[in-house]
């Protein structure tokens, strides 16, 4: 089975331009989940898609959005970036979405602002 | 509310000895609880993970980890120290409702020859 797949790998970005991820989950796996990984926060929870519906969100503000479509793929967006945006965000696809599922990650897109 | 800490954001073992990385956790519920490996340039992958079966869990490449409740700690072990387990590991931990997981703030390990 492939694994998640992420794409772009690398982006780089200007202040105040929006930017679109994308996050393909392995075969059958319904749930997708979002995470930012810094050095100093770790990893923090952005949202989590299942069936194409928002489940769960962290705290981030409004300007960081997703959507499921109906193949299970995902898509994150920034929008107004901010240098603080700088990171790599990773994209996590499980089973059914529930607490004792394994995640499997993708390898990441690494976000620069400048 | 669920949140977990891992003491030592950086710990150094030599080749062959010990590897012990320390987690607590807290949750309101039972917690489901995770440790992950990520190597340089990767994403995550699961180490292990303990959903309320046996308290010493067994995981991939000699890791073990025990579920202490009274002590609120799961922490990994592995008896020898390789150098391929220099990486970077997470402890988590997860509502068993639904998929939302809290990362600890990582412990890179360093294994010196």
């Amino acid at each position: 089975k492939a694994g998640v797949t992420q794409t772009p790998r690398y982006l780089i970005k200007t202040r105040g331009q929006q930017v679109t991820l994308s996050c393909s989950p392995i075969s059958g796996h319904r749930s997708v989940s979002w995470y930012q990984q810094t050095p100093g926060q770790g990893l923090q929870f952005l949202f989590e898609y299942f069936s194409e519906t928002q489940r769960n969100k962290g705290n981030f503000p409004g300007r960081f959005s997703g959507r499921q479509f109906s193949n299970s793929r995902s898509e994150m967006n920034v929008s107004t970036l901010e240098l603080g945006d700088s990171a790599l965000y990773l994209c996590a696809s499980s089973l059914g979405g529930t607490g004792t599922d394994t995640q499997y990650f993708g390898p990441g897109t690494r976000l620069t602002v400048l | 509310a669920q949140s977990v800490t891992q003491l030592g954001s950086h710990v150094s073992v030599s080749e062959g000895a010990l590897v012990l990385l320390r987690c607590n956790y807290s949750s309101s519920v039972p917690p489901y609880l995770f440790w992950y490996v990520q190597y340089p340039n990767q994403g995550l992958q699961l180490l292990l993970k303990y959903t309320s079966a046996a308290t010493l869990v067994k995981g991939i490449n000699g890791f073990e980890a025990e579920f202490k409740k009274s002590e609120t700690s799961f922490h990994l072990t592995k008896p020898s120290a390789h150098m391929s387990d220099a990486a970077e590991y997470f402890c988590a931990v997860s509502d068993p409702t639904y998929q939302k997981v809290t990362f600890g703030i990582g412990t890179k390990l360093q294994v010196i020859p």
